[in-house]
């Protein structure tokens, strides 16, 4: 069976500062890892995935994810972290097939301090 | 802009009362979701439809019903709702069931059980 492990339930960056969210999953298989971004009292937003090819992975925002398929991680990354980016981040994860439903971590709320 | 819409977007309902969601997609994509998600938590898949074929997850209750009269609507009928039923429920759509099709979400309907 797929999964995902958000392993911080919290992450603290000061603005201005490198930031890193990270994930590591488990499925059969190659798998699909998919990022999002929920604000308070809103829908998930899309960020980024990743499908093949290059490992590291560009999305909205100036966000971006590194795959390693030698840890099963899909680590979110942005090199200057903004107030505004304060949220809970999900990672997702599903098996080739498809046929599966897509698996969400458990999230992580990112607290940016100005 | 194509995009997946809730209404509404606040429902107070009282207990044992029946309620309807409602979702609607201008994205033209064959594939509709509804995920329950409590408290901050990891969004939890109740069901999907791939066109008119409906697709209900092991472990949802009887208790939640779904219809999809067209492809750009769907609904969530929650035929008697309980306390433990208060929660955000989110809509989303894919354009088919790949692995690698990313599901995108509406603002979400936040339902509250008195």
């Amino acid at each position: 069976a797929q999964s995902v492990a958000q392993p911080e339930d919290q992450v603290n960056v000061a603005e201005g500062n490198p930031l890193t969210v990270k994930c590591t999953y488990s499925v059969s298989g190659n798998p699909y890892l998919f990022w999002y971004v929920q604000y308070p009292n809103r829908g998930l937003q899309f960020l980024l995935k990743y499908i093949t090819g290059d490992n590291l992975v560009k999305g909205s925002y100036g966000f971006e994810a590194e795959f390693n398929k030698s840890q099963t991680s899909f680590h979110l990354k942005k090199p200057s972290a903004l107030v505004s980016d304060s949220a809970l981040y999900f990672c997702a994860v599903r098996d080739y097939s498809g046929n599966t439903p897509l698996v969400f971590g458990k999230g992580t709320r990112l607290s940016v301090i100005a | 802009d194509a995009m997946v819409i809730q209404n509404p977007r606040y429902q107070v309902t009282q207990f044992g009362k029946p309620v309807t969601l409602s979702c609607s997609q201008t994205l033209n994509h064959n594939v509709m979701y509804w995920y329950q998600q409590k408290s901050s938590q990891a969004p939890k898949l109740l069901f999907h439809y791939y066109d008119k074929d409906f697709n209900n997850e092991a472990d949802t209750p009887d208790n939640f019903q779904s219809r999809r009269p067209n492809t750009s609507f769907c609904f969530l009928d929650i035929r008697s709702p309980g306390l433990g039923d208060a929660a955000m429920y989110l809509c989303a759509t894919s354009r088919a069931r790949e692995g690698t099709d990313t599901q995108y979400f509406g603002p979400g309907t936040r339902l509250t059980v008195l």
